[in-house]
């Protein structure tokens, strides 16, 4: 059974860095690309960055680019999403998703 | 790509069948899924392809469509189908669209 376990969310402070875990299992992690997306509270989903199934190419949202870092750990099955100079519109639960999967996600408040 | 869904709100009686519409600014081929989210929960997968239910949906669930014109159809609404359907293009491996959402509620 594919799981996808997020972590890492919290309360951050303006400007301030978190760092986003998503442990994967049920599959074959580095055969996939991964996904972040996101949803501000009330609002729609937006997609905010890949990750090949390798690691070596990258794509991210224009909302969060020079902002955002995403990678990978295929050794340890897990997926990364490195956050700096957070914003109040950055406030979301952030999911992880596989092509057709999704965890349950993690939520990030950004708020003094 | 720009994923726009319509309506933004469906209001339909139970038993009743509710078509849901999206579109594409330019063709995605059939690299269309459709998700179900209600609130306080992840978004679960419904369509994939345009047209194949995923594992467990129901049969009253139905996907149609390719290229920039994308329907989803829900035969007889259940009291369990009122919920936030959101349509998701996936034609570049790197970047995903959503469009805005469907809600449909109760009327």
């Amino acid at each position: 059974e594919v799981q996808l376990l997020e972590s890492g969310g919290g309360l951050v402070q303006p400007g301030g860095s978190l760092r986003l875990s998503c442990a994967a299992s049920g599959f074959t992690f580095n055969n996939y690309a991964m996904t972040w997306v996101r949803q501000a509270p009330g609002k729609g989903l937006e997609w905010v960055s890949s990750v090949s199934s390798s690691g070596a190419s990258t794509d991210y949202a224009d909302s969060v680019k020079g902002r955002f870092t995403i990678s990978r750990d295929n050794s340890k099955n897990t997926l990364y999403l490195q956050m700096n100079s957070l914003r109040a519109d950055d406030t979301a639960v952030y999911y992880c998703a596989r092509q057709y999967y999704w965890g349950q996600g993690t939520l990030v408040t950004v708020s003094s | 790509i720009v994923m726009t869904q319509s309506p933004a709100t469906l209001s339909v009686s139970p038993g009743e069948r509710a078509t849901l519409s999206c579109g594409a600014s330019q063709s995605v081929s059939s690299n269309l899924a459709w998700y179900q989210q209600k609130p306080g929960q992840a978004p679960r997968l419904l369509i994939y392809g345009a047209s194949t239910r995923a594992t467990g949906i129901p049969d009253r669930f139905s996907g149609s469509g390719s290229g920039t014109e994308f329907t989803l159809t829900i035969s007889s609404l259940q009291s369990e189908d009122f919920a936030v359907y959101y349509c998701q293009q996936y034609n570049n491996w790197a970047t995903w669209t959503f469009g805005q959402g469907t809600k449909v509620e109760i009327k």
